[in-house]
Formats: C-alpha cells, sequence, structure tokens
C-alpha cells in the first residue's frame, strides 16, 4: 500500500470556524509532512514531523495548529484562518532521514490527493 | 538563501516529440529530486538523483544531474497525453526532509 489518503477533499469555512484537517499512511513511514500550495505555485513546507515529534516549522502562524497523534496519523487543526489561506493543502510521507548536519536526504517523498481549502 | 529555477515555465509539445526540462539550482545540490502533478492533485514521484554524474530512467523519462551538481535535466521521449502536467524539480535544504520545490513546468501533450 503506497496510498497517503486527506480528508476531506474539499473544504469551505468562514474565518471564525474551527476545522481539521486529516491525513492516514500505512507504508510505515515514520516521516509526515505538511504543504500549502497556493494557485500556480510549488508546494510550501509547513511542518515536519519525525517519529511523532514536531522536527521543523517553517515559522507557520499560529491560526495552523499540526497534530501527529500516533505514526500513522497527521492533522492539521485550523482556527481564525484569513481568505489568503486559502490554498491546497498537500501532505506526505517519507522514511525519515536520520544523518544530521546538512547530509542528504535519501527517502522520496510519497502525496496525498491534499485537501482544497477555501476561506470565506 | 538557496533556490530553484526551472525552464521553460511552460512546454505544449506535439504527441510524439521528444522535450527537456531543465532545474538550475544556485548552489550545489546534495541531490536533487523531480516531480509530477497533474492540476489540483497530489505529487508523483519519479526519480532522484544524488551523484554528480547521474543519469536514471523510467519507462520513457531520463533525468540527469550535472558532474557540478547544479543542474538537472528532465528529458521524456516520445511524449504521450499522459505525460501532460506540472512538473516540479525539488531538492532538499538541511538533509533533514526539508523539501523545497523549482518554480515548475507545465506540459501540454497535443494529440
Amino acid at each position: 500500500d503506497t496510498e497517503v489518503t486527506q480528508t476531506p477533499k474539499h473544504l469551505v469555512m468562514g474565518m471564525t470556524n474551527k476545522k481539521s484537517l486529516k491525513c492516514e499512511q500505512h507504508m510505515g513511514h515514520r516521516a509526515m509532512y505538511w504543504y500549502k500550495q497556493k494557485a500556480k505555485k510549488p508546494p510550501e513546507l509547513m511542518f515536519v514531523y519525525s517519529y511523532e515529534k514536531l522536527s521543523i516549522n517553517e515559522s507557520v502562524p499560529s491560526r495552523f495548529s499540526p497534530e501527529c497523534p500516533n505514526s500513522s496519523l497527521l492533522n492539521l487543526h485550523l482556527h481564525a484562518l484569513q481568505p489568503e489561506d486559502s490554498a491546497l493543502y498537500l501532505c506526505a510521507s517519507s522514511q525519515p532521514d536520520l544523518t544530521s548536519g546538512g547530509a542528504w536526504g535519501t527517502h522520496e517523498q510519497y502525496f496525498g490527493p491534499g485537501t482544497r481549502l477555501t476561506v470565506t | 538563501s538557496q533556490e530553484l529555477e526551472q525552464s521553460p515555465q511552460s512546454l505544449i509539445v506535439q504527441e510524439g516529440k521528444n522535450l527537456t526540462i531543465n532545474c538550475t539550482s544556485s548552489k550545489t545540490l546534495y541531490g536533487l529530486y523531480w516531480y509530477k502533478q497533474k492540476y489540483g492533485e497530489g505529487l508523483i514521484f519519479l526519480m532522484m538523483l544524488q551523484k554528480g554524474g547521474e543519469e536514471k530512467s523510467h519507462e520513457k523519462i531520463t533525468a540527469k544531474l550535472d558532474e557540478k551538481k547544479q543542474q538537472s535535466s528532465l528529458h521524456i521521449t516520445a511524449s504521450q497525453p499522459s505525460h501532460a502536467g506540472i512538473y516540479l524539480c525539488g531538492a532538499d535544504k538541511t538533509g533533514a526532509n526539508n523539501l523545497f520545490f523549482g518554480t515548475g513546468t507545465r506540459l501540454t501533450v497535443i494529440p
């Protein structure tokens, strides 16, 4: 099973709403990622979890709150979002890179289909 | 900061034609990934290159990383409509799963 699933596929929310995006993988990967992709732009990394611990936060506003309850699941909790947060949110997973100090990560990331979020 | 520039930005080819997409880094790459994305969907991993001069092929797609590890090319032979999509090169910033992507190349294949 090389699939990463994401729910919901589409989400429309108001600026005062609280919602969550979900991501699941059963490949035994111990690194999971959230990316944000605006129209006609490449994906931008938001968060990385390695062994269920947050290892990278790319200075993402606190209205986005990630959670990794176990090695197969990754959530992104959304609260008080702005219209400019509307985007495609992509989840990915991979084996974690265990090297350090600028060495190259050798594991490809598998991506889910994404959740298209619209903030009104 | 390191950047990845792709060229061309978009490409329209007749089915059966060959094409090449380039990815250039402002700094030496430790390695490079190629992904394909259909509009509004997730990314599909194509290939990963790590060593200078390395070349990999899968079906009709060949990717190369130059000796200096600052440029990669993706070559598609005898293109088909199924090759249409956005091609993204990616690199790892720190070796800690911190992937960033190039500007993307939108490929259209006309039957």
